[in-house]
């Protein structure tokens, strides 16, 4: 079946790091991918997204791109905040046999930005 | 317009007793979803429903949940003998068209359930 490891935490970085957060799936065909983020005491948000190969997701400074040959969806952001402290969840959903309506989750990463 | 809504927004219950969650989606729209995130998890697919038919349950985790839909409107989740584990928040979503993606679906605040 579908499945999705990403990076363990807990990432800790301080304000201006690069950050990067890395995410393989394994899926059949080519899967929609997501980036989820959940701030602290907060619902889960739809950070990005890239519904094919080599499609470039981005929102608010993050980045991720979409690699077919590498099974990834590594996520990027050139320098953090500590307002980016939250935890993030790489997803899937599959794009074909009519269930892309099913989302298949990492276990998340904690990320904390220090001043 | 009215979003999806969700009630009760907190349910605390003890081991054994049953539940049931509501949610209205948006007016209109065909398709509706339940979900539920666990502590520290991502989101968990339970029911998809085209009208008041489900032609998913593959989510449910047990017997003891069930869900229906009325009207091609309302929706209940009903957990019976609630256990410890099913302490989560239930998420509720709907969209205008079958099946579609998580991105394009409209979420609920959710129903925070927690069992004592």
């Amino acid at each position: 079946g579908d499945s999705v490891t990403q990076m363990e935490g807990p990432v800790t970085l301080s304000e201006e790091a690069f950050l990067t957060i890395n995410c393989t799936y394994t899926a059949t065909g080519y899967p929609s991918l997501f980036w989820y983020v959940q701030y602290p005491g907060e619902g889960l948000q739809l950070l990005l997204k890239a519904t094919k190969a080599d499609d470039k997701g981005s929102n608010k400074g993050f980045e991720a791109t979409y690699r077919k040959e590498t099974t990834s969806f590594h996520l990027e952001k050139g320098s953090v905040q500590v307002s980016d402290s939250a935890v993030y969840f790489c997803a899937l959903s599959p794009n074909s046999g009519g269930s892309n309506y099913k989302l298949t989750f990492g276990k998340g990463t904690l990320l904390t930005v220090n001043p | 317009g009215a979003g999806v809504s969700q009630s009760p927004s907190n349910k605390v219950t003890e081991k054994g007793k049953d539940v049931e969650l509501r949610c209205d989606p948006i007016s209109g729209h065909t398709a509706l979803y339940w979900y539920r995130q666990r502590l520290g998890q991502g989101l968990e697919f339970l029911i998809y429903f085209q009208g008041n038919s489900a032609p998913d349950k593959s989510g449910l985790p047990s017997d003891r949940f069930s869900a229906e839909r009325t009207g091609e409107s309302v929706s209940t989740l009903t957990i019976q003998r609630t256990q410890q584990e099913d302490s989560a928040v239930y998420l509720c979503a709907s969209s205008p068209h079958p099946r579609a993606r998580p991105d394009e679906q409209f979420f609920g605040p959710g129903t925070r359930l927690t069992v004592l």
